[in-house]
């Protein structure tokens, strides 16, 4: 199946901060990659869509000033934490569909980065 | 507003026995039905998907049963071992995934 990556896959920073989080997929183009947030014991939220060459589209109540998402190339995602406070942390998750057309609805999801802000 | 209700939101099985997960939905868009298996600090993975217009679909020892009349589908993991231990996610998509809550299953030896 088709491989999505994430660096870093855990980070530790202090509140205040901003962190950057990068999401590649490895043999195959995403126009499109997702971003997701997961705290301990939930499901999956999603948090916004990434869109190469363009904005991103967030999800209700995230706020875009401070999850800034570029998608700069069809295999580059990143996600940045802007002044990360505890609150922040969580688990954070991008997938890509293994297609093109956006009807094929096929996700591959990455290993996932734990971010810890004290 | 929960798109897809999951249950049970635990479940424990013996080694052998048969772990029977249920989803419910609201959209009638959606058009595409995966499962998700999830281990501890790792990203969640495809384990077996159907779209609506077959009742049933079966790949290895897991099945996912579909009722589009009554929108809702189910994981059967048959001959459960200690290694299926995870939490397992349905989801339902129309363009963009919507996860059930998940359920952790444990399979005792």
């Amino acid at each position: 199946g088709a491989v999505v990556s994430q660096h870093p896959s855990w980070v530790i920073c202090k509140s205040g901060t901003s962190v950057k989080i990068e999401c590649r997929s490895l043999d195959f183009q995403a126009t499109t990659m997702f971003w997701y947030r997961q705290f301990p014991k939930q499901s999956l939220m999603l948090m916004a869509t990434s869109n190469e060459g363009s904005k991103a589209t967030y999800e209700q109540g995230v706020e875009k000033d401070k999850f800034l998402i570029n998608h700069a190339s069809l295999t580059l995602s990143t996600l940045t934490v802007t002044s990360a406070h505890p609150e922040d942390s969580s688990f954070y998750i991008c997938s890509a569909p293994a297609r093109l057309a956006p009807t094929y609805n096929e996700q591959f999801f990455g290993p996932g980065t734990r971010l810890t802000v004290l | 507003q929960q798109q897809v209700k999951q249950s049970p939101q635990s479940l424990i099985v013996q080694k052998g026995g048969i772990s029977i997960i249920n989803c419910a939905y609201e959209n009638t868009a959606f058009d595409y039905f995966p499962w998700y298996q999830q281990f501890p600090g790792k990203g969640p993975a495809l384990l077996i998907a159907i779209r609506p217009d077959v009742s049933e679909k079966k790949e290895g020892r897991f099945t996912i049963s579909f009722n589009k009349s009554a929108k809702q589908f189910s994981l059967h993991i048959m001959d459960s071992q200690p290694g299926d231990s995870a939490t397992y996610f349905c989801a339902a998509s129309g363009g963009q995934l919507t996860f059930g809550s998940g359920t952790q299953l444990t399979v005792l030896p």
